[in-house]
């Protein structure tokens, strides 16, 4: 069955250190790939996306994802963290019968001064 | 730049009472999703249309139906409403250019949500 998988439900790091939030799917076929990024109370906004091509991917926001397929990976990563980056992350993958977006069940990143 | 609004933001009934959710999507966008996500959860895929026809359909209760207009924008009807209904839904859109059997390179794009709750 297609699933997505984010073993980690909370992550606390300290401002300035750095980041990688770990996605790991079961596909059969090619997957789209996607984070996005929920502050509390929000709508889900897109951090970056992987199709095809450049294994690694540049987000907004200083955020970046390498996508390998030997390890059915996605992981998110951020070199130096800011308090503001404190939200939920959800990682999501493009499903094979349609166009609807399989979302993990998100990790939960607390920042500390 | 426009984004994809949502509306109420906030929304509340009481059992048994129906619910209208509207979704406007970025302009030129003709396709759109809705999400429901309940507290604590990942948002779970409802339904979604394309030039006004269903293109997917995931864990949607009979209870509700959706439908998109000739403006691309979508109403989520929820009937019949349970406290179980109670969550955050969400609309997000996208440009289609849907194929059928091959994977849509859709970005979509999410509104802020409509949270409902049921009492």
């Amino acid at each position: 069955a297609q699933s997505v998988t984010q073993p980690d439900i909370h992550i606390t790091v300290s401002e300035g250190a750095s980041l990688e939030l770990r996605c790991n799917y079961s596909y059969g076929a090619t997957p789209y790939l996607f984070w996005y990024v929920q502050s509390p109370g929000q709508g889900l906004q897109l951090l970056l996306k992987y199709f095809s091509g450049d294994t690694l991917v540049q987000g907004i926001k200083g955020f970046e994802a390498e996508f390998k397929r030997s390890q059915s990976s996605f992981n998110l990563r951020k070199p130096s963290v800011h308090w503001s980056d404190a939200a939920e992350y959800f990682c999501a993958v493009g499903l094979n019968s349609g166009y609807a977006l399989n979302f993990g069940k998100g990790t939960s990143l607390l920042v500390t001064p | 730049a426009a984004g994809v609004i949502q509306s109420p933001r906030h929304l509340i009934k009481e059992k048994r009472e129906t619910a209208t959710l509207k979704c406007y999507p970025i302009p030129r966008h003709d396709t759109v999703y809705w999400y429901q996500q309940g507290p604590g959860q990942d948002p779970q895929f409802l339904i979604s249309f394309y030039e006004k026809m269903q293109s997917d359909k995931g864990s949607i209760p009979d209870r509700f139906s959706a439908q998109q207009f000739s403006d691309y924008h979508s109403e989520l009807n929820m009937s019949s409403l349970e406290l179980g209904d109670s969550a955050l839904y969400f609309c997000a859109s996208s440009l289609g250019g849907i194929t059928v059997g091959k994977l849509a390179k859709n970005i979509q794009y999410f509104g802020a949500g409509t949270r409902l709750s049921v009492l």
